[in-house]
């Protein structure tokens, strides 16, 4: 069974704080893993990761893929409170291009 | 501009009632989706559609239908069958290519009371 396991579910830190998120997946037909953040709406794109190795960066977020080891983290530096909300990860599968997610880590960073 | 539309925002049902959520897209995208989401969980596939006339069952599709008359189209008719349908229910549609993109609708709140 396809499957996403992201950790820690829920994570409380202090503005300032830096922390890393994970990801690990089990799906077939691997095409990419995608990030998201989700405010109570729709979820926000962030990140596409396609090859191993490479780190993708966006101001103080950045990610990286390990697909030997069927794993990924985001990192977030120097958090502010509008970090919070709850971060989704997402493998792509090749073909029908379904996004298989997981359950998301909520994020609360306090002042 | 081009983008996914979803309606409506909020909506009500009596237990018993089919009900059926719209999804327009303006994106010439091929491929379309409907996602479940419940509270603290991530999203789950309900049904996609690759191309018109065509769709397949995701992982929850018992419950619910679809249709694909359209391109632009791809509306949920959440039926009596589904047995807990208070959720929020993201459309989304993506180009099917290897590039990213998938776009996400707004999303519906569904609660049956």
């Amino acid at each position: 069974e396809d499957k996403v396991v992201q950790s820690p579910l829920s994570l409380v830190v202090h503005e300032g704080d830096t922390v890393t998120l994970n990801c690990s997946y089990e799906v077939t037909n691997f095409r990419s893993l995608l990030w998201y953040k989700q405010e109570k709406k729709a979820p926000t794109f962030l990140f596409m990761l396609t090859s191993s190795g490479i780190e993708k960066k966006s101001g103080r977020l950045s990610s990286i893929l390990d697909k030997k080891e069927l794993f990924s983290i985001l990192n977030i530096t120097a958090t502010q409170t509008g970090d919070s909300a709850v971060y989704l990860c997402a493998v792509v599968q090749g073909g029908s291009e379904k996004l298989v997610f997981g359950k998301g880590t909520k994020l609360t960073v306090n002042p | 501009d081009g983008g996914i539309t979803q309606s409506p925002k909020y909506l009500f049902r009596k237990e018993g009632q089919n009900v059926t959520l719209s999804c327009e897209q303006n994106l010439n995208h091929d491929a379309m989706y409907w996602y479940r989401q419940d509270p603290g969980q991530g999203l789950r596939l309900i049904y996609y559609s690759q191309i018109v006339n065509d769709f397949q069952k995701g992982d929850i599709a018992e419950g619910y239908s679809v249709s694909r008359e359209k391109k632009e189209s791809f509306p949920l008719t959440v039926t009596s069958a589904q047995k807990n349908p208070t959720a929020f229910y993201l459309c989304a549609s993506s180009t099917g290519a290897s590039d990213y993109g998938y776009t996400f609708g707004s999303g519906t709140r569904l609660t049956v009371v």
